[in-house]
């Protein structure tokens, strides 16, 4: 295990509602990566945080945001669910030296969210 | 165009036979790392190997080894002597220097069954 928790493992929403996904970092480690994953395919990025900064963003829209907090944990908000948001979203781990690149990232075991 | 190709999206085996899962990956930066992850059903990315674009050297980590060819924009992966609990979905992922937040861009994963 890689010590990366989240938080909860299922969830069920309806279109239009919020939610928000929360991930406990590993030990040491002081950035957190979000990633969702449709069915049958590899993980997208959504966005990083590092020093409770969004620290880079993928092709996702602002309904999606999030934060980092003083221990490194972080939140996945989503607003306005669209169907299309179904999927497993995953949190990942890592350690950001300054002047670092490639630092390897240690996933947790995801949410699974439905929207209806 | 898609930056990590995983031109196999499922290969079926029969254990104790050595499968090879392609990578191939497509970047301008001179500096880039290469990741395999692991997905068993439980859902969790379990990382494998991270490999930077400097060090060409293959490895090999018991049943698994890993081939890196810059020439050809390669980076496979070989499981010698598979078993049933080798069975998984694999990712190859990369992350670029240009990339903010040191993303991973995934390929579409390879899906292995190793039947007993």
């Amino acid at each position: 295990e890689t010590g990366v928790t989240q938080s909860p493992t299922h969830l069920i929403k309806t279109r239009g509602q919020q939610v928000t996904l929360r991930c406990s970092s590993q030990s040491g480690h002081n950035t957190v990566s979000w990633y969702q994953q449709a069915l049958g395919q590899g993980p997208q990025f959504i966005f990083q945080y590092y020093r409770e900064e969004e620290n880079g963003r993928g092709n996702f829209p602002p309904r999606f945001s999030g934060l980092q907090f003083p221990n490194y944990s972080s939140e996945l908000n989503v607003n306005a669910l669209e169907l299309d948001d179904s999927a497993l979203y995953l949190c990942a781990s890592s350690l950001t030296i300054a002047g670092g690149l490639g630092e390897t990232q240690y996933f947790g075991p995801g949410t699974r969210l439905l929207v209806l | 165009a898609q930056k990590v190709t995983q031109a196999q999206t499922e290969i079926s085996v029969v254990e104790k036979e050595d499968v090879t899962l392609d990578c191939v990956y497509e970047t301008r930066d001179t500096t880039y790392y290469l990741f395999w992850y692991k997905q068993p059903p439980s859902g969790e990315l379990v990382f494998l190997i991270r490999r930077n674009s400097f060090d060409e050297q293959n490895e090999i980590s018991g049943r698994y080894s890993w081939n890196f060819q810059k020439s050809t924009s390669s980076f496979n992966f070989t499981i010698t002597a598979s078993q049933v609990v080798d069975s998984a979905v694999y990712f190859c992922a990369l992350s670029e220097a240009r990339d903010a937040g040191n993303m991973l861009t995934f390929g579409g994963g390879t899906r292995l069954m190793v039947k007993p």
